[in-house]
Parts: C-alpha cells; sequence; structure tokens
C-alpha cells in the first residue's frame, strides 16, 4: 500500500502555463508538507499545513498555492510557470507535528521548456 | 554561512570499508537530528535520528556534539546497497520545518 502518493509523477509544460500535483496520504497524519528540490538536489521545505490549516509558508511566490480539501490531501497549484520552477518537488506528511518522522511521496519531476 | 552544511563527496570506498560523514549546523537552538537517505531519483527516507548520548543502529552509528553543532555518522562494513545520498536533516526549536544539508554522495564498489 503506498503511504504518500502523488500524481503525476512527471510534468513537462511550456512556461506561462498553470498545472496542479496532487498528494495524498493513507497514514491518518495530521500534517503535509511540499518540498521543492532543486537541479543541485537542495530540498528546501515550501510549505506546511496542519489539519488543513497552513502553518510553515517559506517565502514561496505567490505563483504557488497550496490547497488542503481535508487533512489527507494537500495538492499545490502553479500558475504562470517559469524555468525557474524546473525541479522536483515531493510532498511528505507526519503524524504529529514538530515531532513525527516525515514521511515522503515519490516525487513529481517537473520541467518548464 | 549555509545552516545546514555537509561535504558534498562523492565518497568512493570498496565494499567492506568504514567510512564517516560530518554535518556542521548554524542555529545553536536546533532542536532534533536526523539522517535521511535518498538513492538516485526516489525520495529521502528516515535513516535514523541522532541523539547526544549517540546511537547505533547496525552497521550505523550517528553522533552529536551540541557544543560543536556537528553531527556525524559512521558506516561500518559498507555494502554496495550502502550507495546513495545521505542528508543531514536538523529540526528548529520552533515549529515543525526540517532544514536539510544538500547531502554526502556515497559510492560502494565491488
Amino acid at each position: 500500500d503506498t503511504a504518500v502518493s502523488q500524481t503525476p509523477k512527471y510534468l513537462v509544460t511550456q512556461m506561462g502555463n498553470d498545472k496542479s500535483i496532487k498528494c495524498e496520504q493513507n497514514l491518518g497524519h495530521d500534517t503535509m508538507y511540499w518540498y521543492k528540490q532543486d537541479s543541485k538536489k537542495f530540498l528546501k521545505i515550501m510549505f506546511s499545513y496542519n489539519n488543513k490549516e497552513l502553518i510553515i509558508n517559506e517565502t514561496v511566490p505567490n505563483r504557488f498555492s497550496p490547497k488542503s480539501p481535508d487533512k489527507a490531501h494537500l495538492n499545490l497549484h502553479i500558475n504562470s510557470l517559469e524555468l525557474g520552477d524546473s525541479a522536483v518537488y515531493f510532498c511528505a506528511s507526519s503524524g504529529l507535528a514538530g515531532t513525527d518522522t516525515q514521511y515522503f511521496g515519490p516525487g513529481t519531476r517537473l520541467t518548464v521548456l | 554561512r549555509k545552516e545546514v552544511e555537509q561535504d558534498p563527496g562523492p565518497f568512493n570506498v570498496p565494499e567492506g570499508a568504514t567510512v564517516a560523514f560530518n554535518c556542521t549546523y548554524s542555529n545553536s537552538a536546533s532542536q532534533s537530528f536526523f539522517w535521511y537517505r535518498q538513492d538516485c531519483r526516489k525520495e529521502p527516507k528516515l535513516l535514523m535520528s541522532v541523539y547526544s548520548s549517540g546511537n547505533e543502529d547496525g552497521r550505523f552509528t550517528a553522533q552529536l556534539n551540541r557544543a560543536s553543532q556537528y553531527i556525524s555518522l559512521l558506516i561500518r562494513d559498507s555494502k554496495l546497497s550502502d550507495s546513495a545520498t545521505y542528508l543531514c536533516v536538523v529540526r528548529e526549536s520552533s515549529g515543525d520545518k526540517l532544514t536539510f544539508g544538500t547531502g554526502t554522495r556515497l559510492a560502494v564498489r565491488p
């Protein structure tokens, strides 16, 4: 059974387009996250949600908008895609914010042409 | 100065070798420390937490020196399957934010 799943796995799109990445966890966790891993493999947190409420927003451009319809889902919508948005985006979840291990999804490789 | 610094490597070692990775962190108020492992084109996975008293899990030993703000990971008797990138990770004292180092790449050769 997949614990944290993301769709799509690969996304290739043109500059200026709007795209969404979906994330679902079946672990019953309260907290979900989005991370970005750039071409230099540096992994950096973007957002964190706890029970559908935003708790971390790391100075990400407002073209990025997370949406949490329920605590098992955290989707990432990106408007007006730019070349610099090309990266691997990882979703993660944890049981108890601030204490528990974070479990990562398989990643979505976004390429902006 | 980066918040979490690691030697990027790569460390290229023969099977059976012992290899050590080091990591330093800048925020003295950091609360929790971890080593994650990331295989090529895969997601990071928790390898082990790091405690002040030091902890061991099979061939892996992690150490934390709070005074020096230094974390280490020792791998004994390296296996081919240990080839991966090892990420040093620090949790801040407040909130849930994990800060990742850029990772140290390990390649174990036959």
